[in-house]
């Protein structure tokens, strides 16, 4: 089994739509994160977490938000989603500490909002 | 914030010739770096990081990278490709300023021909 799980791993919806994409690991980490990827863009911080009770905005946080529901699930929603974020989605846990601690990626979640 | 600079969008090398991604980065202190590859489908793996000491590092699949802080770059290399090495390279940056998430570079894509 994967160490990180992203569900589901396509979505196709429709704008206005309020969409839910959920990640779990069994890897223990505190810190959790979620990552837009846009073609040519690389990835984009859109939330993290340390633990439960400590949530912070991202870089292009705006549209989404997120629910730290234990220390194993981490899951991003779009209120209403839009068609510009149709892209593809990762979850990413790292130990706590320093910058040194890699991250550990799920496979995705390709979003395509029409 | 600490950044990172893929000067590459594309490369094309053939199979058993040598290969360099090049990545620059933005930062004052040492900073923490990372690549990552992405095969198609996939999430993101990690080949290798650096955070101190030996400039040299070694990572899996037989890639290396060289942290040279006087010309602010962290170039990975192989020495001889395998088709199976086709996929996106990400270099990327821990930052500080938002949980040691990573700002990534916008990533180069690698086709390995005959």
């Amino acid at each position: 089994d994967a160490d990180v799980t992203q569900t589901p791993r396509n979505r196709i919806t429709k704008t206005g739509k309020r969409i839910m994409l959920e990640c779990s690991q069994t890897k223990g980490h505190d810190r959790m994160y979620w990552y837009r990827q846009d073609p040519g863009l690389g990835l984009r911080l859109i939330y993290y977490s340390f633990d439960v009770k400590d949530i912070n905005k991202g870089e292009i946080s705006d549209g989404y938000s997120v629910s730290r529901q234990a220390q194993a699930k981490f899951s991003l929603s779009l209120e209403s989603a839009i068609p510009n974020q149709t892209a593809l989605y990762f979850c990413a846990t790292s130990d706590p500490g320093t910058g040194h601690q890699p991250q550990h990626f799920g496979d995705g979640t390709r979003l395509s909002i029409l | 914030a600490q950044s990172v600079t893929q000067p590459d969008i594309h490369i094309t090398v053939s199979e058993g010739a040598s290969l360099e991604l090049r990545c620059n980065y933005s930062y004052g202190a040492t900073p923490y770096l990372f690549w990552y590859v992405q095969s198609p489908g996939q999430g993101l793996q990690l080949l290798l990081k650096y955070f101190s000491g030996d400039t040299l590092v070694q990572g899996i699949k037989g890639f290396e990278a060289e942290f040279k802080r006087s010309q602010s770059s962290f170039n990975l290399r192989k020495p001889s490709v395998h088709w199976s090495d086709a996929a996106e390279y990400f270099c990327a940056v821990a930052n500080s300023n938002s949980g040691y998430a990573l700002n990534f570079g916008k990533g180069t894509s690698l086709l390995v021909t005959p």
